[in-house]
């Protein structure tokens, strides 16, 4: 059972596209979390947010805590956007959950 | 600041030996967590914990084992590797719990023969 489902989980795009990545779980939480993964291995936290919308460049993420859903947008996409964006959540104890993540390539 | 630092970045072991993972964080965070990510898979939590001297288990604790002595270093232990374990290995560090964020080390990227 996937805590957290993230869709798509593949994604290409040519540059300057808008990009939507989707993001939902299945039980309450106080905030969740997006995070960037590079080419490399290294991950990176984009946001954590608990309600509304988060703004950092030309990303922005939104939640929707009563329908448990949360969207990562990419505006003006670039080829160096490309990762994998994941996200997931801590909820309890030691009730930690992170998606498998969506690859994005974003072509030139 | 130097954030998390994770070392070694690489190590092979063969079955059965053992081996720490070292994590460093300067930031004067509270909470510290160990992950681990296998191919396709989403980061699991194998240990966390939320101060010096307190540790707890997260999903995935077999086979392994942590310690807090200082708010700094959270190091993970590895007795009798198994290929079960071959893996790539992240830790974190955050301020306080769910509604704070992550800052994560480099990986360590791990294979037991």
């Amino acid at each position: 059972k996937n805590e957290v489902e993230q869709s798509p989980q593949n994604l290409t795009a040519q540059e300057g596209e808008f990009i939507t990545i989707n993001c939902s779980y299945s039980v309450g939480i106080s905030a969740l979390h997006w995070l960037q993964q590079h080419p490399g291995g290294g991950i990176v936290s984009l946001f954590m947010l608990s309600s509304g919308k988060k703004k950092h460049g030309r990303l922005i993420a939104t939640i929707n805590i009563q329908e448990k859903h949360s969207s990562l947008h990419i505006t003006a996409s670039h080829p160096r956007d490309s990762a994998v964006y994941i996200c997931g959540y801590h909820r309890t104890g030691n009730q930690f959950y992170f998606g498998t993540g969506t690859s994005l390539t974003v072509i030139p | 600041n130097a954030g998390v630092t994770q070392t070694p970045k690489f190590r092979i072991l063969k079955i059965g030996q053992s081996m720490t993972l070292q994590c460093t964080q300067d930031m004067n965070h509270n909470y510290m967590y160990w992950y681990r990510q296998d191919p396709g898979m989403g980061l699991k939590l194998i240990y966390y914990s939320v101060g010096a001297g307190i540790t707890d288990k997260g999903e995935v604790p077999n086979g392994y084992n942590v310690s807090r002595s200082t708010t700094e270093d959270f190091p993970l232990r590895l007795e009798l590797a198994a290929p079960s374990q071959t893996s790539v290995y992240f830790c974190a560090s955050s301020y306080s719990g769910a509604n704070y964020g992550y800052t994560f080390g480099s990986g360590t990227r791990l294979t037991v023969v």
